[in-house]
């Protein structure tokens, strides 16, 4: 069974500060996702990583995919209180038989940014 | 582009009740999941379909729980009778199909579901 673990859970960080989430996950995958979550709203998704060494960023945030460690990065520079939302990774495994795959998230970093 | 969507917003039932959600997807989107996110945790796959067909429904309560995707594009997910354990959002979301290209999938707003 394919295990997601992120870390921190809770992360109170000052605006202006640098700051790293982590993604863990136990089985061979190349792809994954990182979504945002804002409270009482749903997921919208913020990277799509696709290969080993794969770099993604947007604004403050940057996400990297490093396949061989199983480990996947999301990196905010230098945040603003806007940031402040629960961010989730999630794993894409084939499933087997289907032709499909299936999508398995952690259970999220709830992150606050303080003025 | 509409998103996906899915009604209704909130429900409030009595434990041994019975309630259901629907879903409409992205026009276009062969394929369709409903996802169970308890309070504090990740979105859990519940089922998902590829057109009108069920890909995967491993983690689906097959006792309390059904859904069907008529015609390949709404979808419904019943849940009879709820348990309290059962309170939690429902999230369907819905996607082109899953290939090699990692296709992003696009999530309604979801249902809060309470079982009281």
């Amino acid at each position: 069974e394919l295990k997601v673990e992120q870390n921190p859970l809770f992360l109170s960080m000052q605006e202006g500060k640098n700051y790293t989430i982590y993604c863990n996950y136990s089985t061979t995958s190349d792809r994954l996702y990182w979504y945002r979550q804002d409270p009482g709203k749903s997921l919208e998704s913020l990277f799509v990583l696709l290969s080993n060494g794969a770099v993604k960023q947007e604004g403050r945030l940057m996400a990297s995919l490093d396949t061989k460690a199983r480990l996947s990065t999301l990196h905010i520079t230098a945040a603003v209180h806007d940031l402040s939302a629960t961010y989730f990774c999630a794993v894409d495994i084939p499933y087997s038989g289907a032709g499909s795959y299936q999508l398995t998230f952690g259970k999220g970093t709830k992150l606050s940014v303080i003025p | 582009e509409a998103g996906v969507a899915q009604s209704p917003r909130y429900k409030i039932i009595e434990k041994r009740q019975s309630v259901a959600f629907w879903c409409n997807p992205i026009s276009g989107h062969a394929t369709l999941y409903w996802y169970q996110q308890i309070l504090g945790q990740g979105p859990k796959l519940l089922i998902q379909f590829q057109n009108n067909g069920v890909v995967d429904d491993s983690q689906l309560p097959k006792d309390r729980f059904s859904a069907e995707r008529l015609k390949g594009v709404d979808s419904t997910l019943k849940i009879q009778p709820a348990k309290l354990e059962d309170s939690a959002v429902y999230l369907c979301a819905s996607s082109q199909v899953r290939g090699h290209a990692g296709e992003k999938l696009f999530f309604g707003s979801g249902t809060q579901l309470s079982v009281l």
